[in-house]
């Protein structure tokens, strides 16, 4: 079964800087996808980037980018350039696509508050 | 572009009662899926729907639990006889086609608190 880990404690961050969310995950599997998403207290989860397990390259998106290490199994998301309204849970999430088996298997997510 | 809508965003009922949750996709998307997402925790999977195909439900779906989805469009949770351990954030997605690339669209949630 696979599993996604999130152990870090809530995260401060100042305005315009960058930051790094932490995400580990376990799988035999070797095709598989990993996603971010970003849920404010409003509760919905947005869809921010996608990294296939056999893309070679790191996924961005603006100032959304992945750092993937197939070996550690680690994906870690890097927002650049901070702003306010990045204050937000953030969740790491898999899916292993084995036939009809379409879940996403989700961490237990990372407080992300940006200072002023 | 219309995004997944759910209805209500807030149920509070009393424990023993029944509830219905409405899910509406993204208009064109023929996969639906249902999570639950309880204080702290990430959402879970319950079960999701191609077309009107109920393809797989997650062990975490009693048999008080039961969605449908007629005609392959929109999708209902129902939960009968509800227990206070059933509060939670029922969040709907849904996607367009499969696969491992295939981003899942959510809703805003349905917000449910048993007393």
């Amino acid at each position: 079964a696979q599993k996604i880990t999130q152990t870090q404690p809530g995260m401060f961050v100042q305005e315009k800087e960058a930051v790094t969310l932490d995400c580990t995950y376990d799988t035999s599997d070797q095709s598989y996808g990993l996603f971010w998403y970003k849920q404010p207290s409003s509760g919905e989860m947005i869809f921010l980037i996608y990294q296939g397990s056999y893309d070679e390259q790191n996924a961005t998106e603006g100032r959304y980018s992945l750092n993937f290490q197939k070996a550690r199994k680690s994906a870690n998301l890097v927002i650049s350039a901070s702003q306010l309204g990045d204050s937000a849970m953030y969740f790491c999430a898999m899916r292993i696509d084995t036939g009809a088996n379409s879940k996403l298997t989700f961490g237990k997510g990372i407080t992300l508050s940006v200072r002023p | 572009d219309t995004g997944v809508s759910q209805d209500p965003r807030h149920k509070i009922t009393k424990r023993g009662q029944n509830v219905t949750f409405r899910c509406d996709p993204i208009s064109e998307h023929n996969r639906l899926y249902w999570y639950r997402q309880t204080l702290g925790q990430g959402p879970e999977f319950l079960t999701y729907f191609q077309n009107e195909a109920q393809l797989e439900k997650s062990r975490l779906l009693s048999d008080r639990f039961s969605a449908e989805r007629p005609k392959g469009s929109f999708s209902t949770l129902e939960i009968q006889r509800t227990e206070q351990g059933d509060s939670a954030m029922y969040l709907c997605a849904s996607s367009p086609r499969g696969g491992i690339a295939d981003t899942q669209y959510f809703g805003p949630g349905t917000r449910l608190t048993v007393l």
